[in-house]
């Protein structure tokens, strides 16, 4: 596709369940972010990867969360046992590499735990 | 996690008035951009600034990053209603910051007919 993906647009789940949200990069981004945006606030950096290293994951909060990016390409962002304060916007931005390569994002997960 | 701050937090215009917003920093930063979100969708880049001090134009939109690299602020010239949005600063921190952005909480911007 042209842009970025994410799937599914919307999640809904209980409390406890693991949920995985799958981010579809521009094709040849080397570079794949991960961000959390609450309502009415601006997005927060969770993790990114270049190719399929993860190179940062200073902003995962909790060991609950975590990401992939086996093949350099698609990446899943997993968050186990979902507690109420997870609800919020998933989105995923991919560049081409490098700090100053302009960071596209995609339309975002929203995800509510009940 | 950290957030800049931004200022106005929203914004009722009249089409045609100029619009003024800015950010600020306690740390320093090497980059300093601007985003708008429309809703539904996700932020897309407006104006990317790389050096203090330099003032960058994009059509009606003028942004600048500030001489002590912990500010940036962005003016948009007689605004029309598609300007309507959520505006967002971001950057990248001088010390720990990497690839990684730090945002804005936002200017909403809403234009009046």
């Amino acid at each position: 596709g042209a842009g970025v993906s994410q799937s599914p647009r919307y999640k809904v789940t209980k409390r406890g369940q693991d949920v995985a949200l799958r981010c579809d990069p521009i094709s040849g981004h080397v570079s794949l972010y991960w961000y959390r945006q609450a309502l009415g606030q601006g997005p927060e950096f969770l993790t990114y990867f270049n190719y399929e290293a993860q190179q940062d994951k200073s902003g995962l909060p909790n060991d609950r969360f975590s990401a992939e990016r086996p093949e350099g390409s698609i990446s899943t962002l997993t968050i186990q046992r979902t507690e109420q304060r997870d609800s919020a916007m998933y989105r995923c931005a991919s560049s081409l590499g490098g700090s100053r390569e302009t960071q596209y994002f995609g339309p975002g997960t929203r995800l509510l735990v009940l | 996690g950290q957030q800049l701050n931004q200022s106005p937090q929203s914004m009722f215009i009249q089409e045609g008035e100029d619009v003024s917003m800015n950010c600020t920093s306690s740390s320093i930063f090497n980059t300093w951009l601007w985003y708008k979100q429309d809703p539904g969708e996700g932020p897309v880049l407006l104006i990317a600034l790389y050096k203090a001090g330099e003032l960058t134009s994009n059509g009606r939109l003028t942004a600048q990053f500030g001489i002590t690299r912990k500010d940036s602020f962005l003016n948009i010239s007689a605004s029309i209603p598609s300007d309507v949005g959520i505006y967002f600063c971001a950057g990248h921190p001088s010390t720990g910051g990497g690839n990684k952005l730090t945002f804005g909480t936002g200017t909403q911007l809403k234009v009046e007919l």
